[in-house]
C-alpha cells in the first residue's frame, strides 16, 4: 500500500536552469497539494489541485512557478529560471477528498538546491 | 502574520515522563486542528486531529486538547519514548474549506526525549 511518492528526493539546479518536481498521490486520492518549507521555517501552503483542475493556488508565487496534476501522471510542480531563494524542501501531500477536515498525507519530499 | 504559533522551538523530557507541546492560532475561522511528526529527511507524519467541536481526543499514547476560547493547544504524549525524538508540527484549517484546503503550519517544535 504504496504511500506518496515523490521524486528526485534530492535536485540540484543551477541560476537560471528549470526543475521540475513529481507527486504521486496515494491510492485512491484524488487531491494534491504542494508545500514549501524554508530551513527553520514551518510548511506553508503553495497550490491544490485535483485531476485537471487547479482549486486554489493562493500560496503559489505569481512568477516562474506552475503547477498541474494531468489525467494521467503524476502531479508536477514546475519552477522556471530558479534563483537561490527557491532552495527549499518541497513537500507534496495527498487526500481522498476535498474539505479541511480531510487528513492530509505527505510525501518525503524533494530537497532543491539551487547554486 | 503567523497565524499558528508554536512559540517553543525545541523541548527536552526524560524518557517515560509527559511530553507537553503547546500550539496557539489567531484565526478564529480555524475549527480543525492536526499534529504532525517529522523526522529529518522524511516528511511530515499523520499523528492525531481535532474539530473544534471537541476539546479532547485521545489515541493511544497521545492526547490534543483544545482551548477554543483562548485558542490553545497542546499535544501530550506519555510516557514518552525514544522514538519520539522529532519535529512536531500544529497545523490548521476551515473544515468548511471554502474552496483553500491548505493547512496552516506552525514553524515545530523540536522535542528530545532524553534517556
Amino acid at each position: 500500500n504504496a504511500g506518496v511518492m515523490q521524486n528526485p528526493r534530492h535536485l540540484v539546479r543551477r541560476r537560471g536552469q528549470e526543475a521540475r518536481l513529481r507527486c504521486s498521490p496515494m491510492k485512491g486520492h484524488s487531491h494534491v497539494y504542494w508545500y514549501r518549507q524554508l530551513p527553520e521555517e514551518g510548511l506553508k501552503f503553495m497550490v491544490y489541485l485535483q485531476k485537471e483542475n487547479i482549486i486554489d493556488e493562493s500560496g503559489m508565487p505569481k512568477e516562474r512557478f506552475s503547477a498541474e496534476f494531468p489525467k494521467e501522471g503524476p502531479s508536477i510542480l514546475r519552477i522556471q529560471q530558479v534563483v537561490r531563494g527557491d532552495s527549499a524542501a518541497y513537500f507534496c501531500a495527498s487526500s481522498p477528498r476535498s474539505g479541511g477536515s480531510e487528513t492530509q498525507y505527505f510525501g518525503p519530499g524533494t530537497r532543491l538546491l539551487v547554486l | 502574520d503567523q497565524q499558528v504559533k508554536q512559540n517553543s522551538p525545541s523541548l527536552s523530557v526524560q524518557e517515560g515522563r509527559i511530553s507537553i507541546l503547546n500550539c496557539d492560532y489567531t484565526n478564529s475561522m480555524f475549527d480543525y486542528f492536526l499534529w504532525y511528526k517529522k523526522y529529518p529527511a522524511e516528511g511530515p507524519t499523520f499523528l492525531i486531529s481535532i474539530s473544534s467541536i471537541k476539546d479532547k481526543n485521545e489515541d493511544g499514547r497521545f492526547t490534543v486538547f483544545l482551548n477554543k476560547s483562548a485558542k490553545h493547544l497542546s499535544l501530550h504524549i506519555v510516557p514518552s519514548q525514544p522514538g519520539d525524538s522529532a519535529v512536531y508540527f500544529c497545523a490548521a484549517s476551515q473544515m468548511s474549506g471554502g474552496g483553500a484546503d491548505g493547512l496552516t503550519f506552525g514553524k515545530g517544535t523540536h522535542l528530545i526525549i532524553q534517556p
